[in-house]
């Protein structure tokens, strides 16, 4: 089955205790990406991903790295949380950009199911 | 700048009727990709729709419909004959031709769909 997957699902933590979610697709896509939703400011991109060993900020990338070794991971590290970073956090992946053709099935990324994550 | 309004925050229905969401975007690129979330109480976001700015061809799949209006920004999702299963906070997203493949989310409209 086609999936993104994400682990753990839900974590509670303490300030400062560095901690990773893990990303990871079965569908070859080019492109990954982490978002986090949060109430009343919606879904915001922290990073992403083009390619193995390619990765960009995104628009609230402050507190998180990223790393792309292999094609189908895409670990969020949070290296001291904090209470701010409490959040539930989304990671996507896409075929990504084919330049030149119209019409063709790139872009909509498809979300793993989330992990909420709480930093007291 | 690139923005994504979706004005209507919550909206109730009683099973069986219409409901359309709205969706209204702004950019300055020409060339630009529009999405359709949809996020259950469960809180997973799965995709139902992506339409680019060159195909206004609207769209229809079973009870979902979208309308796309480059005349007025509009991105518009309607579902027919609405049923419970249908409550869900919607999102409608954008993306530009050179931001790397960056959703821009709309907040949201919370559906409910009520027996």
């Amino acid at each position: 089955e086609a999936q993104v997957t994400q682990n753990p699902r839900y974590l509670i933590t303490v300030t400062g205790k560095k901690l990773t979610v893990t990303c990871s697709q079965n569908m070859n896509h080019e492109y990954m990406s982490w978002y986090r939703q949060d109430p009343g400011l919606g879904l915001r991109q922290i990073y992403y991903s083009m390619n193995v060993e390619v990765t960009d900020k995104g628009d609230v990338p402050e507190g998180y790295k990223v790393s792309r070794k292999e094609k189908r991971n895409f670990p969020l590290i949070l290296e001291s949380p904090s209470p701010n970073q409490t959040s539930l956090y989304f990671c996507a992946s896409s075929l990504g950009e084919s330049p030149g053709k119209t019409g063709s099935r790139t872009r909509e990324q498809y979300f793993g199911p989330g992990t909420r994550l709480t930093v007291t | 700048a690139q923005k994504v309004t979706q004005a209507q925050t919550e909206i109730s229905v009683v099973e069986k009727e219409d409901v359309t969401l709205d969706c209204v975007y702004e950019t300055r690129d020409t060339t630009y990709y529009l999405f359709w979330y949809k996020q259950p109480p469960s809180g997973e976001l799965v995709f139902l729709i992506r339409r680019n700015s060159f195909d206004e061809q609207n769209e229809i799949s079973g009870r979902y419909s979208w309308n796309f209006q480059k005349s007025t920004s509009s991105f518009n999702f309607t579902i027919t004959a609405s049923q419970v299963v249908d409550s869900a906070v919607y999102f409608c997203a954008l993306s530009e031709g050179n931001q790397g493949g960056k959703l821009i989310f709309g907040q949201g409209t919370e559906l409910s769909v009520k027996p």
